[in-house]
């Protein structure tokens, strides 16, 4: 079974502040990849996934993220954040043979003038 | 755009009541998830339809909850009674993909944020 440990629940951040939002996975297969964002009484929506090939995956919104396999990790990364950017962050793994997602807890980005 | 439409909104209810939920893909999309997401937590899968068939429902509290897809588009979620620990955001999904693929991206709707009181 997969799991995914997102260590930080909140993110503060000044504007034109770099962001890195952590995530950390275990599984024993191979996995899929996936970091989305919730903003207030909103669904989910995909900044970008992982599937293969490059490790530096770009996505929307001036967001990338980079696969780590020997670190188990999926770290969220950009370099230079908007007052818009203030969200919930979820980073979420698939076994590569089933679509079912498991999320970690989520991360708050708060981001402040 | 296409997006995934989900009614109601918000819903309050007592406990020991019922309560449904709905939720309609984008269109021509295979797959369909119900999720919940408790306060503070993430989304967990409750349930997984392949067109009008169950694919994964390991996850759903099968003496309260029922869901059912029946002509493989538009799907309702049901609780049965209600419980306080119900309260939460409940979440539909759909993706393209019909063999339900893994890696296939899901498109979320809104959401329906229950209170049981």
């Amino acid at each position: 079974a997969q799991s995914v440990t997102q260590l930080d629940s909140q993110v503060p951040v000044f504007e034109e502040a770099p962001v890195e939002l952590r995530c950390n996975y275990s599984s024993s297969v191979s996995v899929y990849l996936f970091w989305y964002v919730q903003y207030p009484n909103q669904g989910l929506q995909l900044l970008l996934k992982y599937l293969s090939g490059s490790t530096l995956v770009k996505g929307i919104n001036g967001f990338e993220a980079e696969f780590n396999k020997s670190q188990t990790s999926f770290h969220l990364r950009k370099p230079s954040v908007h007052i818009s950017d203030t969200a919930e962050y979820f980073c979420a793994v698939s076994d590569g043979t089933a679509s079912k997602l498991t999320f970690g807890t989520g991360t708050r980005l708060q981001v402040t003038l | 755009e296409a997006e995934v439409a989900q009614s109601p909104r918000y819903k309050i209810t007592e406990k020991s009541q019922a309560v449904a939920f709905w939720c309609d893909p984008i269109s021509g999309h295979a797959t369909l998830y119900w999720y919940r997401q408790i306060l503070g937590q993430g989304p967990e899968l409750l349930v997984q339809f392949q067109d009008e068939s169950v694919v994964d429902d390991s996850q759903l509290p099968k003496d309260r909850f029922s869901a059912e897809r029946l002509k493989g588009v538009d799907s309702t979620l049901k609780i049965q009674p209600a419980e306080l620990g119900d309260s939460a955001m409940y979440l539909c999904a759909s993706s393209l993909e019909d063999s339900g693929g893994a890696g296939e991206t899901q498109y979320f709707g809104p959401g329906t944020r229950l209170l049981v009181l």
